[in-house]
């Protein structure tokens, strides 16, 4: 049972240039979440998903896309990065039981520096 | 939307003392309210929630208070050890709206041996 995984651990991008990062779970959660951690600002949500197929913005969506084809992954993608997007990225998935939310479960994060 | 507060942003003790971090929340739906310690480079980890139905919860040096009428929350950590050094962030999220976690800005809690 890996929890959350994330791929890659480290990406140096130019500006200008694409990419997409991929986190998977294998608890079968219906939610999952990408959040940006910036440093004095705590964790922000980029994007999250409710369920297979479904997408939502979060406080900081500009300039990321997601997509969730499959229940147990959940795709960033940077379509044109700027340095402004040098972050950690974390995923991470839950599931709601009776109307309470269980255990939030993080993947290791992804350090991304654009130049 | 749900906005969350967080103090201090660093905080030094002594092995051994007690370590208190506060945290206040703006919308009055939220009831999920868990705690994440994070180790420099790696990812938050749940160390205790509450949810909105209790006041008070503990587990071992750990414990978490809840005033819902004030609208915050605090943790508090007791006999405090070196291995306690992390950043801490709080967060909170209700069943309405968006169901996602909405952190606190984190407090740096450093115990000095």
């Amino acid at each position: 049972n890996a929890g959350v995984t994330q791929t890659p651990k480290f990406r140096v991008l130019k500006t200008g240039q694409s990419m997409t990062l991929l986190c998977a779970q294998d608890m079968n959660h219906e939610y999952m979440y990408w959040y940006r951690q910036d440093p004095g600002m705590g964790l922000r949500l980029i994007h999250y998903s409710v369920g297979e197929g479904t997408t939502a913005k979060g406080e900081v969506p500009d300039g990321y896309n997601v997509s969730r084809l499959k229940k147990q992954n959940f795709l960033l993608g940077l379509e044109s990065a700027a340095p402004s997007q040098t972050s950690v990225y974390f995923c991470a998935s839950s599931t709601w039981t009776s109307g309470n939310q269980e255990t939030q479960y993080f993947g290791p994060g992804t350090r991304l520096l654009v130049l | 939307g749900e906005n969350v507060e967080q103090h201090p942003s660093t905080l030094s003790v002594q092995e051994g003392d007690s370590a208190v971090i506060k945290c206040t929340y703006s919308d009055s739906a939220s009831n999920y309210f868990p705690w994440y310690k994070q180790e420099l480079g790696k990812r938050p980890q749940l160390i205790i929630d509450i949810r909105s139905n209790v006041g008070e919860k503990k587990d071992q040096r750990i414990a978490v208070t809840l005033n819902k009428t004030a609208k915050h929350f605090s943790l508090h950590i007791t006999e405090t050890q070196p291995e306690d050094s992390a950043v801490y962030f709080c967060a909170a999220t209700s069943d309405t709206g968006r169901r996602a976690l909405t952190f606190g800005s984190g407090t740096r809690l450093q115990v000095q041996p």
